[in-house]
């Protein structure tokens, strides 16, 4: 079935640095999503990425649909401790049901 | 809005024990589905439903199984329980499969099998 794969699996950063998590997919999507789940908490959605070459933004954070549509990511500039988290793609395709990488794990030094 | 409700949060079964993990959710979603997730391996379906009455296999399917006779309710039944098992299992609902608007997650349920 498809696969989608997420790097890095984990990340430290100091407070203030940048932070990026990419995805990729070896076959086109038709959108891909992605997610916030707190530690302890549940997957939370953030955005949806649809057209090929879209970039959105949501405050500090940057998201990218590749041009042909088989990768994205995430940039978060100048972190703070709030961003702590895992971060997941996910990769629609037809008419399946959403294919989740295993995600980025965020630790925050303040 | 409740949004999407699951109970119970916390659960410690013995091997062989059966439950029911339950998951109603009030928006009038089509969609429903339920993923384990275990620490490196992400979100894994297991089943998911496109509406009242359908059901599918997700990705690990084994050991589980689902009905959905209203649109608001998708219970996760696991028939003999195993340590395998032992996981944090989430329900999931959107308004169609592919998440159109995001899916809405509940909070959890924290299972344990002894």
């Amino acid at each position: 079935g498809q696969q989608v794969m997420q790097i890095p699996q984990y990340q430290h950063v100091q407070e203030g640095e940048d932070f990026t998590t990419y995805c990729n997919s070896s076959t086109t999507l038709s959108n891909i999503q992605w997610y916030k789940q707190r530690p302890g908490g549940h997957p939370v959605f953030l955005i949806q990425l649809v057209k090929s070459g879209e970039v959105k933004k949501q405050k500090r954070l940057t998201f990218q649909f590749g041009e042909a549509k088989k990768n994205s990511s995430l940039h978060i500039t100048a972190t703070q401790t709030t961003d702590v988290g895992t971060y997941f793609c996910a990769a629609g395709s037809g008419n399946t049901p959403l294919v989740f990488g295993k995600g980025t794990r965020l630790s925050v030094i303040a | 809005n409740a949004g999407v409700t699951q109970t119970p949060k916390f659960q410690v079964l013995k091997t062989g024990q059966s439950m029911t993990l339950q998951c109603a959710q009030d928006m009038n979603h089509e969609y429903m589905s339920w993923y384990r997730q275990d620490p490196g391996m992400g979100l894994r379906l297991i089943h998911y439903s496109v509406g009242a009455g359908i059901t599918d296999q997700g990705e690990v399917p084994n050991g589980y199984n689902v009905s959905r006779s209203t649109t608001e309710d998708f219970p996760l039944r696991l028939l003999s329980a195993a340590p395998s098992q032992t996981s944090v299992y989430f329900c999931a609902s959107s308004t169609y499969g592919q998440g159109g608007y995001g899916y809405t997650f509940g909070s959890g349920t924290r299972l344990t099998v002894v």
